[in-house]
Order: C-alpha cells, then sequence, then structure tokens
C-alpha cells in the first residue's frame, strides 16, 4: 500500500515551459486535491476532485489545469511555467466521509526559473 | 466555504507546553483536524475533534474548542525537540480547508 505517490520530488523549469505534475493514490480514495505551499506560507488549494471524470476549481486555479479520468490519478498541469508558481505541490486524497483524513504525497518542489 | 486563520511563529523550551491557536468561519465543519508537517514532508493528521465536543485529549495532546468564539487550540504537553514542525488547523465538511500554518520551535 504506497498511499499517495508524487513524482518528481523535484523539478527546474524554465518561463514558458510545460509540465505534468503526477499524482497517483491506491486507497481508493473518492477526493483528490492539488495545494501549493509558498515559502512561510500555508496551503492554498488549486483544484480538487470528487470522483472520476469531476474536477473543479480551488482557490488559485489560474496557470494550472487537470483532469481525472480515473480514481486512482489526478495529474497536475502547468502550461506556460511563469516564476510565481514556483512553490512545493501537494497531491493529497481523502474518503467522502467523517471524519475525513486527508493523505498527503511527499510533495513536488517546482522552481520556474 | 471555510476559513481558517493561525498564528505563523511559536517557540517555546524543551520540556514546557506549547499552545498553538487557530480560528475559522464555519461552524458547519462536523470535525476540526490538527495536521503536522515535518520538514520536507508532507501533512499528517495527529488528532481531530468532533464538533460537538470541548476537549480531547491523546497522550500529550489536548485539543480543545470553544464553539461560541469558534476557537480551536492544540496543547503539547512536555514539548520535546521532535515535535519542531509546522501544524495546521484544519475544518470543513468533506473538502477539508488548511489553516496558514504555525511553525513550533523547540529550544534545547
Amino acid at each position: 500500500n504506497a498511499g499517495v505517490t508524487q513524482t518528481p520530488k523535484f523539478r527546474i523549469l524554465k518561463i514558458g515551459q510545460s509540465m505534468t505534475l503526477q499524482c497517483a493514490q491506491d486507497m481508493n480514495h473518492n477526493y483528490m486535491y492539488w495545494y501549493r505551499q509558498d515559502p512561510g506560507m500555508g496551503l492554498k488549494l488549486i483544484y480538487y476532485s470528487v470522483g472520476a471524470g469531476i474536477t473543479d476549481k480551488g482557490e488559485v486555479p489560474n496557470g494550472y489545469n487537470v483532469s481525472r479520468s480515473t480514481t486512482e490519478d489526478f495529474p497536475l498541469r502547468l502550461e506556460l511555467a511563469a516564476p510565481s508558481q514556483t512553490s512545493v505541490y501537494f497531491c493529497a486524497s481523502s474518503y467522502v466521509r467523517d471524519p475525513t483524513e486527508a493523505f498527503f504525497g511527499q510533495g513536488t518542489r517546482l522552481t520556474v526559473v | 466555504g471555510e476559513d481558517v486563520e493561525q498564528s505563523l511563529f511559536l517557540s517555546v523550551r524543551e520540556g514546557d507546553s506549547s499552545v498553538i491557536n487557530c480560528t475559522y468561519t464555519d461552524s458547519s465543519s462536523t470535525y476540526l483536524y490538527w495536521y503536522k508537517q515535518e520538514p520536507g514532508a508532507g501533512l499528517q493528521l495527529l488528532t481531530y475533534i468532533f464538533s460537538n465536543m470541548d476537549m480531547k485529549q491523546d497522550q500529550r495532546l489536548t485539543v480543545l474548542l470553544n464553539k461560541k468564539d469558534k476557537h480551536l487550540s492544540l496543547r503539547i504537553a512536555d514539548t520535546q525537540t521532535g515535535d519542531s514542525a509546522i501544524y495546521f488547523c484544519a475544518g470543513g465538511y468533506q473538502k477539508v480547508t488548511f489553516g496558514t500554518g504555525t511553525k513550533l520551535q523547540v529550544i534545547p
């Protein structure tokens, strides 16, 4: 049981490049989330998904896209990387129930130069 | 939706008690949570409290909930250097909203 797996762990992008951050969970969780964590700041929700085929915007969706074709996978796409997207990105998943324990991946540290 | 606020930083001496505070806006949250983030890692659930409870104790951790003031606190007794981390409170129904996090520094 791997939990939530994120790849890559680190990445440096040039301005204007594109990339996809991968996230997979093997716990059959309905909900999946993408957060970004800027230095000294809390988590900001980028996008979330309540199940395969359903996604919705969080607080800071601009510059990102997601898809959820399967229950297990929730990739995050950056189309035109900007320095403002330099951050640590966390993927998480949870069951739809109370209490809701969110399980987090180890994070992807992205630097845009 | 939920809006959750915390102070950014707390410094305590090893062996003292730590109290981390949090205020929230959405009173419909069924549960409120405390997560811990160690350096270079994701968040992990530390403890939670049902919204109808005032207090929950779990070994060195005590969670206090004041529903009237929408105030949640986490007390860590006998704080150890291994407790140094960022602590996030969180709330919400199904979709959980996280606070800004409080960085706890434990001085030996």
